[in-house]
């Protein structure tokens, strides 16, 4: 099973900051088998970015992706108020496809 | 565009099987994997398994001993079991979509919150 170990757990920053969000994965994963997501309270998750680096349809530019074998990373380059939100990664590789544990960006 | 949404009950005593159904509307049932995932209050997100339109399944181990997963074409319905519930079974649980090719899941339901109670 692939574990994916997201970092930081949780960060608090301030609107116009610049956000790098961690994933690696415990294997080497194919980058076209990497996603992350995007969830508000009570809301379901919402892609942001497939294939490592690809935005999903109708994703400001502000969000990239990036990485290859273990390490990936999610960018938002200017936060607005509603990127406040937790993130998720996820594998689609060998089965099960996990997810990584989350990282929670708060508003300071 | 494709939309999902999950039915069942939203209590479940312990012991017992909770058991979802997620409706396709709005779109075809091929070619997707149809997955269920669920989150804990509180917690992140668990992958469960999928049911592929053909019908074939794939569980997480940590679950595969008490899941079952089935598909309903005619229905456009798929379907999620989980037998001898205990409260950690508690959760919102999601049903998903990924269409083949694509690798991530890009249609999503409400989501429905299970507890497990007697």
């Amino acid at each position: 099973e692939t574990v994916l170990t997201q970092s930081p757990g949780s960060l608090s920053l301030s609107p116009g900051e610049r956000v790098t969000l961690s994933c690696r994965a415990s294997q080497s994963v194919d980058s076209d088998y990497l996603a992350w997501y995007q969830q508000k309270p009570g809301q379901a998750p919402r892609v942001l970015i497939y294939g490592a680096s690809t935005r999903a349809t109708g994703i400001p530019d502000r969000f990239s992706g990036s990485g290859s074998g273990t390490d990936f990373t999610l960018t938002i380059s200017r936060l607005e108020p509603e990127d406040f939100a937790v993130y998720y990664c996820q594998h689609f590789g060998n089965s099960p496809w996990t997810f990584g544990q989350g990282t929670k960006v708060e508003i300071k | 565009q494709v939309q999902l949404q999950e039915s069942g009950p939203r209590l479940v005593k312990p012991s017992e099987t909770l058991s979802l159904t997620c409706n396709v509307s709005a779109g075809s049932m091929s070619p997707y994997y149809w997955s269920w995932i669920r989150q804990p209050p509180g917690k992140g997100l668990e992958w469960i398994g999928y049911v592929y339109y053909s019908g074939s399944t794939n569980y997480s181990p940590s679950l595969k001993s008490r899941v079952t997963m089935a598909v309903d074409t005619a229905q456009n319905q798929f379907s999620l079991k989980v037998r001898s519930v205990t409260a950690a079974d508690t959760a919102v649980y999601y049903c998903a979509g990924r269409r083949r090719g694509h690798y991530y899941m890009d249609v999503w339901g409400k989501g429905t919150t299970v507890t497990v109670s007697s």
